[in-house]
């Protein structure tokens, strides 16, 4: 499967811990980005990587939480000090970075859940 | 990015056409319409998207109004793997800063045999 990868899939964690997550895109992607969905709603953008630059941060990104992309291949998601409002779906996308107007490609997603 | 607005839920036929309405009427010149859709627990998919013509691929239609202030995704023969949560958004395609998908609420496509 040549998609884009996500692991976990799935985090149950206590509240206070800290918890990293990884994305791999689609082969030779530069643009990755990060998305939170909570249930029933559309997923939220986070964030997002032109290879290893971090271009953009959205304001959901508290400082409890930092994106890396070292090498400008895969990705990881850190949140410190877990609240139990920071249970979602946490989706990484991935796109060519040779147009404008890409197309993203989703991954499966990592659940989190903070009890 | 405009936003759109799309009818909460729907149901349709197996084997039946799925027609999807999606309103946009803010939608600037420059800006696209992107159709992703979310089956339970999978992250989005992309389907299909246009900025002025109809498009066609091997998933669905794309039929975009004359003033593009309004489009419809056709899935010509719905099955239940098409039950899913369906995103009608509009983007602008930039240069530089191309990112973030706005998802709005979707619409929620149930298939039923």
């Amino acid at each position: 499967d040549t998609g884009v990868s996500q692991d976990p899939r799935h985090k149950i964690t206590k509240r206070g811990q800290n918890v990293t997550f990884r994305c791999d895109p689609i082969s030779e992607h530069n643009r990755l980005y990060w998305y939170r969905q909570t249930l029933g709603q559309g997923p939220e953008f986070l964030t997002y990587f032109q290879n290893e630059a971090q271009l953009e941060k959205s304001r959901l990104l508290s400082d409890r939480f930092s994106a890396e992309r070292p090498k400008g291949s895969f990705s990881t998601l850190e949140i410190q000090r877990t609240e139990q409002g920071d249970s979602a779906m946490y989706l990484c996308a991935s796109s060519p970075g040779t147009q404008k107007g890409e197309t993203q490609y989703f991954g499966p997603g990592t659940r989190l859940l903070v009890l | 990015d405009a936003k759109t607005t799309q009818p909460p839920s729907m149901d349709c036929a197996e084997g039946r056409a799925a027609n999807l309405p999606c309103n946009h009427s803010t939608i600037s010149g420059n800006e696209y319409v992107y159709w992703y859709r979310q089956i339970h627990s999978q992250g989005p998919q992309y389907i299909i998207h246009g900025l002025k013509n109809n498009e066609t691929n091997e998933m669905a239609s794309l039929i975009i109004t004359e003033d593009r202030k309004s489009s419809t995704l056709i899935l010509p023969h719905a099955t239940l793997r098409d039950t899913a949560v369906y995103y009608c958004i509009v983007r602008v395609a930039k240069e530089v800063g191309d990112y973030k998908l706005s998802f709005g609420a979707g619409t929620t496509v149930t298939v039923r045999a």
